[in-house]
């Protein structure tokens, strides 16, 4: 069974900074892209960033792009996402999620919720 | 960036009745597109990708249609557990991914 364990959210202030963990099981992790979604209270989705399955391209959402950087580690099965100079409007519930056939998502995972306020 | 709007933003569905959900691409996306839905609290779900075939375990009242850039998803028979916010999303041409704003298909 395909599991995606989001972690790392939590309260932190304009301009600060935050790492974020998927850990990934029930699928060969080494073999696929992931990539990381967001979704604002109350907003729609919103795609972030997306790693090829040997982290040798990454590929990120302009409102992000130079503040975010998306890592995995295929020894440790985990996706990354580092959150830096973190501002109000990135307020949201990051999932992570895999797509094995296409650029659609089969599997999410249950989220992680990220608040920037001071 | 491929633009995708949703219409209704709302829709009010008697249980049992049918409802037509529509998603329209700013350029073409050929079929690649998927539908998701997703209920308060949970990540979204799977429902067709492909325009038109419906992810495992998807009951058949769900259908997709269409190609290009004209998209429907209708629920033939609405349940209790189908009233939830759909989305679209299109990957034919990234970066970026793109959904669109989403249809809250509530109670009548």
């Amino acid at each position: 069974e395909v599991q995606l364990l989001d972690s790392g959210g939590g309260l932190v202030q304009p301009g600060g900074s935050l790492r974020l963990s998927c850990a990934a099981s029930g699928f060969i992790f080494s073999t696929y892209d992931m990539t990381w979604v967001r979704q604002a209270p109350g907003k729609g989705l919103e795609w972030v960033s997306t790693i090829t399955d040997t982290g040798g391209s990454t590929y990120y959402a302009d409102s992000v792009k130079g503040r975010f950087t998306i890592s995995r580690d295929n020894s440790k099965n985990t996706l990354y996402l580092q959150l830096n100079s973190l501002r109000a409007e990135d307020t949201a519930v990051y999932y992570c999620a895999v797509a094995p056939w296409d650029y659609y998502f089969d599997y999410w995972g249950q989220g992680t919720l990220v608040t920037v306020s001071s | 960036e491929i633009v995708m709007t949703q219409s209704p933003a709302t829709l009010s569905v008697s249980p049992g009745e049918r409802a037509t959900l529509s998603c329209r691409a700013s350029q073409s996306v050929s079929s690649n597109l998927a539908w998701y839905q997703q209920k308060p609290g949970q990540p979204p779900r799977l429902l067709i990708y492909g325009a038109s075939t419906r992810a495992t375990g998807i009951p058949a009242r769900f259908s997709g249609s269409g190609s290009g850039t004209e998209f429907t998803l209708t629920i033939s028979s609405l349940q209790s557990e189908d009233f939830a916010v759909y989305y679209c999303q299109q990957y034919n041409i990234w970066p970026p991914l793109t959904f669109g704003g989403g249809t809250k298909v509530d109670i009548k």
